[in-house]
């Protein structure tokens, strides 16, 4: 089946440190998205890309759509506490009937005060 | 309301109670979906609403059982549950997308209901 790998699988990372962490899949995908989720609560998206080699910023966050349409990479700069979360890609194929959103492992990311 | 409202947040059951997960939106979306996530992994697709028909069942077991009696709620029925059943149950809701016309933006999750079977 369609599986997405993200990498690293958890990172900790003083704070004020930049972050990059990516996702890939051995399949196309035309929409890549990103969500953190907190604990106990739902995830939230951050940014949605929607075009290959499309870069987006959403504040601090940074990421983009591969040119190959099978890989996305989130950068987060000067990190602070609150980035503390899970991080998750999600791919979607646009162009079926129905809407299934399949989602990365997660990266787990903690920030050193 | 940009909002995706569950109740409740927190559920304890046995395995031989019958219990209800509720969902509601008001953002207009007319698709919307139950996750579940196990601790540490990705919300796993459980079942997939459009205008209110069921669209999509992930081969989930018949103990499980959603209803969607209006374009703003989303209900899931849950009965004779097993331990390994225990998760936190996300729902989530979003545009519908056709093949000419696709969403683009993600789901809105709400915050979910932890539940536990004992």
């Amino acid at each position: 089946g369609q599986q997405l790998n993200q990498s690293p699988q958890s990172m900790f990372i003083q704070e004020g440190e930049d972050v990059s962490m990516n996702c890939t899949s051995s399949s196309i995908f035309n929409t890549w998205l990103w969500y953190k989720q907190d604990p106990g609560e739902g995830p939230v998206l951050l940014i949605a890309l929607y075009k290959a080699g499309e870069l987006t910023s959403n504040g601090r966050l940074t990421a983009q759509f591969g040119i190959t349409r099978k890989d996305s990479f989130l950068n987060i700069s000067a990190s602070i506490p609150s980035d503390v979360g899970i991080y998750f890609c999600a791919g979607r194929k646009d162009k079926t009937s129905y809407d299934k959103v399949i989602f990365g492992p997660g990266t787990s990311l903690s920030v050193i005060p | 309301d940009t909002e995706v409202t569950q109740t409740p947040k927190h559920l304890v059951m046995g395995m031989t109670n019958k219990k209800s997960l509720k969902c509601e939106q008001h953002m207009g979306h007319r698709a919307m979906y139950w996750y579940k996530q196990k601790a540490k992994k990705p919300p796993e697709l459980m079942f997939v609403y459009s205008y209110e028909k069921l669209s999509i069942n992930e081969s989930v077991p018949s103990r499980f059982s959603p209803e969607c009696p209006n374009s703003s709620l989303l209900n899931l029925h849950l009965h004779a549950l097993q331990p390994e059943d225990s998760a936190l149950y996300l729902c989530a809701s979003s545009l519908v997308p056709t093949p000419l016309f696709f969403s683009r933006d993600g789901y809105t999750f709400g915050s979910g209901t932890r539940l536990t079977v004992v």
